[in-house]
């Protein structure tokens, strides 16, 4: 069965720290792999998505960053985070060459202060 | 551009009673599929129904099922005799066939009241 890690549960990070967020997924191959951001009683942001190692699309301009070094590995991270970048920060995977539902991790919340 | 709208920002139900969740949206796409997701306290996000565009029945899945009306582009959900596990916020997300994304709605938070 396939199943997806996400860590850490939770970070407090200050201003201006480096961020690197983690996401591996098991018994699949050559997923799709995406990273979404969830404000507080908000819906899902879309953030970045892969459908391939390399392979990134960026969805919305900010101060992150992704990449995938692996084909079931999903790095989400900033150089010098904001304030706004808190927030819960959720990774997913579905299955690669057809739209099937998406799978999620258990999710990060980060706090920047 | 597509679209996931969610009208109700909260709904309340009793215990045993039936509610339903709406959710319209907007794609240039003819294939597509359409989700709704439940988000407990926890925040894991987990798929509760599924449904592909071109079935004109309407899928089920035990107490939950869905009216899906393509021509309105209006996907709502049912729950049938509501659980106190069934509180949770309640998300629609539609995909596109053509690539690879899901799109969210802001979400329905469910109370179930015993």
């Amino acid at each position: 069965s396939q199943t997806i890690h996400q860590w850490p549960a939770t970070l407090v990070q200050p201003v201006g720290s480096p961020l690197s967020l983690e996401c591996t997924v098991e018994g699949t191959s050559n997923p799709n792999l995406y990273w979404y951001r969830q404000a507080a009683g908000r819906g899902l942001q879309l953030l970045f998505y892969s459908v391939g190692i390399g392979q990134i699309s960026s969805e919305v301009p900010q101060n992150l960053s992704a990449s995938r070094p692996q084909d079931r590995q999903f790095i989400l991270s900033s150089k010098k985070l904001l304030l706004s970048d808190s927030g819960f920060y959720l990774c997913a995977w579905s299955r690669g060459n057809t739209n099937t539902e998406a799978f999620f991790g258990q999710g990060t919340r980060l706090t920047v202060v | 551009a597509q679209t996931v709208t969610q009208s109700q920002p909260e709904m309340s139900v009793q215990e045993a009673e039936t509610v339903t969740l709406s959710c319209t949206y907007d794609t240039s796409e003819s294939d597509y599929y359409l989700f709704w997701y439940k988000q407990p306290p926890s925040r894991q996000m987990i798929l509760v129904i599924r449904q592909e565009a071109y079935k004109q029945q309407n899928a089920t899945e035990n107490r939950f099922s869905v009216n899906f009306q393509k021509a309105a582009k209006s996907f709502s959900l049912k729950i049938s005799d509501s659980q106190l596990g069934d509180a949770a916020m309640y998300f629609c997300a539609l995909g596109e066939t053509s690539g690879s994304r899901l799109t969210f709605g802001e979400g329905t938070q469910l109370t179930v009241n015993p």
